[in-house]
């Protein structure tokens, strides 16, 4: 089983939809929780830390189920920029090592 | 101020060449991470290093791998003997004592 599990996707909608990600972690120890986005062939960029008590960032709200081992992202109002594959990440200490899913593709068309 | 800067942005190593990959950290971070992304995966740890130390390396390939971070000059991770398996994205981060992480732009390693 993977640490980090995510529906890979791709999201297709349309522009000003809301969508919602869902990822689990396995492992019970994880304190530290982030969602990153990462273009095609770019490197991984910070979109947000995820905290218990939920955080909201813009069009973007994070969400984190520490009993259910569960982290989710909504995004509302969805715009083309938005296109990009979102990768929910973990770590056990900080940011001393990160354990990253494979990423769930979302794909905003007009 | 520059981010953290990896070089080469491509590279291609024939079978059983070695590959050096470089990471100079962003100004002021003290600590470098390498990570690798394999076609259609997440990025996957390989080491953390401080200045003249390797933190944690549980990452790594048993074999043929190694990386090193001098107290001049950027992180280096070393590659020997490359096969078709290692063809990967190779990224790099650092951050501050305390603080989030800064990616490279990483460095694309074709094995051919």
């Amino acid at each position: 089983r993977k640490e980090v599990e995510q529906d890979p996707g791709p999201f297709n909608v349309p522009e000003g939809a809301t969508v919602a990600f869902n990822c689990t972690y396995s492992n019970s120890a994880s304190q530290s929780f982030f969602w990153y986005r990462q273009d095609c062939r770019k490197e991984p960029k910070l979109l947000m830390s995820v905290y218990s008590s939920g955080n909201e960032d813009g069009r973007f709200t994070a969400q984190l189920n520490r009993a259910s081992q569960y982290i989710s992202l909504l995004i509302r109002d969805s715009k083309l920029s938005d296109s990009a594959t979102y990768l929910c990440v973990v770590s056990q200490r900080g940011f001393q090592k990160l354990v990253f899913g494979t990423g769930t593709r979302l794909l905003v068309s007009p | 101020n520059a981010g953290v800067m990896q070089n080469p942005r491509h590279l291609v190593r024939r079978r059983g060449q070695e590959a050096r990959l470089r990471c100079s950290p962003m100004k002021g971070h003290s600590h470098v991470y390498w990570y690798r992304q394999l076609p259609e995966e997440g990025l996957k740890f390989m080491v953390y290093l401080q200045k003249e130390n390797i933190i944690d390396e549980s990452g790594m390939p048993k074999e043929r791998f190694s990386a090193e971070f001098p107290k001049e000059g950027p992180s280096i991770l070393r590659i020997q003997q490359v096969v078709r398996g290692d063809s990967a994205a190779y990224f790099c981060a650092s951050s501050p004592v305390e603080g989030g992480y800064t990616f490279g732009s990483g460095t694309r390693l074709t094995v051919v």
